[in-house]
């Protein structure tokens, strides 16, 4: 199985709401990433866990919180948001060092509409 | 300057044309490099990593200089379906899990 899950696929939300986006993966991978992708813009770092510890937070705002609860799950929560938050979410796994640096594979996305 | 720079396109080329897109980046402490794919309104995919020496995938060939500081992607015999966004993808020496993703380069194979 080399498959990343996302869900919802889909997401429209107003300024005020909380949300909640998911990422499971079943590959044993040790490391999980987010990622903000705009239109015609490649994907951006916005945090890496490893060992379900967060290790790199690329200045994210703080009304994104990501959390990993366990090895095979990643979520990110959504508060009070803004419309240039409007953006596809990816999530994205790899296994740590060696030949699989680089390696990442990422899920279909969350399309996230912010109004 | 951008990290990691490439030409946006798009390359409209017919089928079974050879297509090369280069990428050049910044840092010379730069230690891994890798061509990914992205088709419109999915996700990115890895195509291939990039080793010194070259390396070949079927139609696909990847180079690096270390040297100048760029990698290729040559692509031969273009298909339809190799119509994509190809992300060309660096890893910094000491940020083991970090890709810095350069702009893209758009692919266009028409009939």
């Amino acid at each position: 199985d080399t498959e990343v899950t996302q869900t919802p696929k889909h997401l429209v939300m107003g300024m005020t709401n909380k949300k909640s986006l998911k990422c499971e993966q079943h590959m044993g991978h040790r490391a999980m990433y987010w990622y903000k992708q705009k239109a015609k813009k490649p994907p951006e770092l916005m945090f890496v866990y490893s060992y379900e510890k967060l290790s790199i937070n690329e200045s994210v705002p703080s009304r994104f919180s990501p959390e990993c609860p366990n090895s095979s799950l990643l979520n990110l929560h959504l508060h009070a948001l803004q419309p240039e938050d409007s953006a596809l979410y990816l999530c994205a796994s790899s296994h740590l060092g060696g030949d699989s640096l680089g390696t990442q594979y990422f899920g279909p996305g969350t399309r996230l509409t912010v109004l | 300057r951008k990290e990691v720079e490439q030409d946006p396109g798009p390359f409209n080329v017919p089928e079974g044309a050879t297509v090369a897109f280069n990428c050049t980046y910044s840092n010379s402490a730069s230690q891994s490099f890798f061509w990914y794919r992205q088709d419109c309104r999915k996700e990115p995919k890895l195509l291939m990593s990039v080793y010194s020496s070259g390396n070949e995938d079927g139609r696909f060939t990847a180079q690096l200089n270390r040297a100048s500081q760029y990698i290729s992607l040559l692509i031969r015999d273009s298909k339809l379906s190799d119509s994509a966004t190809y992300l060309c993808v660096v890893i910094l020496t000491g940020t083991a899990s970090k890709l810095t993703f350069g702009t893209g380069t758009r692919l266009q194979v028409t009939l």
